[in-house]
């Protein structure tokens, strides 16, 4: 089955700074790329996704960014702000096409101001 | 986005009682919900596959007579927790696809278990 490695597990950042977290695959026919938000006692929000047809997706501040020859998918956070502390998954279709998403282990943002 | 409904947000209960969790998709019809458990600080685990009208899938290691998966509508999946225990204390979440062949997942507010 797939497996996906997330890094860092802890990220602290001053408030307007940037925040990169990586996700790496090892299945190459992986096709959908999602990142999820979770707050403290929610179910995690899908953020932003993308596709293996496009490298690269932005939505306001945040944008993902995926590198399908060396198997990783990055999310990029700029202008931060404590609002943005948070834990952050990437996922991956676990197999086929409208299977169920594994997870990474998560990121846990902290955006000091 | 889609809206998936989970109720109740948290339930506190006996040891040996039954807890029932319910997932609803308010705006769309999810032949197909899934069923994760979340431990603090941990990513989530995949449970089980919800199927409208057929039989739940369930992952290795979990037990199928202790987590009782009903998907009995295209909108409605439950998850029952059966003679629930304090190992079974845990954050549920369920989550929906549309059925119309999109591959966001989107995922309910979650229940906090605390078995006493």
């Amino acid at each position: 089955g797939e497996n996906v490695e997330q890094h860092p597990s802890t990220l602290s950042v001053q408030e307007g700074d940037s925040a990169v977290i990586k996700c790496t695959y090892s299945d190459s026919a992986s096709n959908y790329f999602p990142w999820y938000k979770q707050e403290l006692g929610k179910g995690p929000q899908l953020i932003i996704d993308i596709r293996s047809n496009v490298g690269e997706k932005k939505d306001q501040r945040i944008a993902v960014t995926l590198n399908k020859t060396a198997k990783h998918f990055s999310l990029h956070i700029t202008e931060t702000q404590p609002e943005d502390s948070a834990v952050y998954f990437c996922a991956l279709p676990r197999s086929q096409a409208g299977t169920a998403l594994i997870f990474g282990k998560g990121t846990t943002l902290s955006v000091s101001s | 986005g889609a809206v998936v409904s989970q109720h109740p947000s948290r339930v506190i209960c006996k040891s040996g009682t039954s807890v029932k969790i319910e997932c609803r998709s308010l705006d769309f019809q999810a032949t197909t919900m899934f069923w994760y458990r979340q431990f603090p600080k941990k990513s989530l685990m995949l449970m089980a596959t919800s199927n409208e009208g057929s039989k739940a899938t369930y992952e290795q290691g979990v037990e199928k007579d202790k987590f009782l998966i009903n998907h009995a509508s295209l909108t409605l999946s439950t998850l029952t927790v059966t003679s629930a225990h304090p190992e079974d204390s845990s954050f549920y979440i369920c989550s929906a696809r549309e059925d119309r062949g999109l591959e966001k997942l989107f995922f309910g507010s979650g229940t906090q278990l605390s078995v006493l």
